[in-house]
């Protein structure tokens, strides 16, 4: 059974860098059929994507986040990690990570994500 | 940028009533849309891919429909374990995924 599990500071302050790594067990994390992706949730609100990474490297980021995200993957330690840069309180979120599977089958794409971490709460404050 | 627009945000109904949740895409996404279910404290739960298709062990009650611009998620027989809110996601755009605001689904 694929498990992923996040881990990282749970306090960060204003104006610095969250990090957060992504621990996948139980499953590859260099297979063509998935990308390995973060998202956030604030307290109380919705869920809002971060970004996704494929194994070989290739990144998509939220156009809302770009200019602070970078995400980037180990697949020697089965790790993909996120960085974000310039933390406000409005980042102050349970922070996910997931595998998001895709596939072409008989002529159909498929892409949705079907493994998540328990989550991480990160709270920004001095 | 596609948005999606999910409607109600929340609703109240009775043990065995039917329940259904729209979403609603700025542009068409073709099939290109799936449906979570988070319970409090919890991480999301994928319950129907590609708009249709339920998840492996997902129970039959759970069903989804639309193509284009209008999607539908219905719960044909609302049980008390159904209690969680309700997201739809859109992946049209690999680059650019987008879940919907959520629907809040609570028993009266």
């Amino acid at each position: 059974q694929l498990q992923l599990q996040e881990s990282g500071p749970g306090l960060v302050k204003p104006s610095e860098t969250l990090s957060l790594s992504c621990t996948v067990s139980g499953g590859s994390i260099s297979s063509s059929s998935y990308y390995w992706g973060w998202i956030r949730q604030p307290p109380g609100k919705g869920l809002e994507w971060i970004g996704s990474i494929y194994y070989s490297g290739s990144t998509y980021y939220n156009p809302s986040l770009r200019s602070r995200v970078t995400i980037s993957v180990d697949t020697s330690k089965y790790q993909f990690s996120l960085k974000l840069s310039s933390v406000t309180a409005a980042d102050t979120a349970v922070y996910y990570c997931a595998r998001l599977t895709h596939y072409y089958d008989r002529g159909a794409y498929y892409c949705y994500f079907d493994y998540w971490g328990q989550g991480t709460l990160v709270t920004v404050s001095s | 940028d596609i948005q999606m627009t999910q409607s109600p945000s929340s609703l109240s109904a009775s043990v065995g009533d039917r329940v259904t949740i729209t979403c609603q895409a700025s542009q068409d996404i073709s099939n290109y849309l799936n449906w979570y279910q988070q319970k409090p404290g919890k991480a999301p739960n994928l319950l129907i891919y590609d708009a249709s298709n339920l998840e492996t062990g997902v129970p039959s009650r759970f069903s989804g429909s639309g193509s284009g611009t209008d999607f539908t998620f219905t719960i044909s027989s609302l049980q008390p374990e159904d209690v969680a809110t309700y997201y739809c996601q859109q992946f049209d755009n690999l680059l650019q995924l987008t879940f919907g605001g959520g629907t809040k689904v609570e028993i009266k």
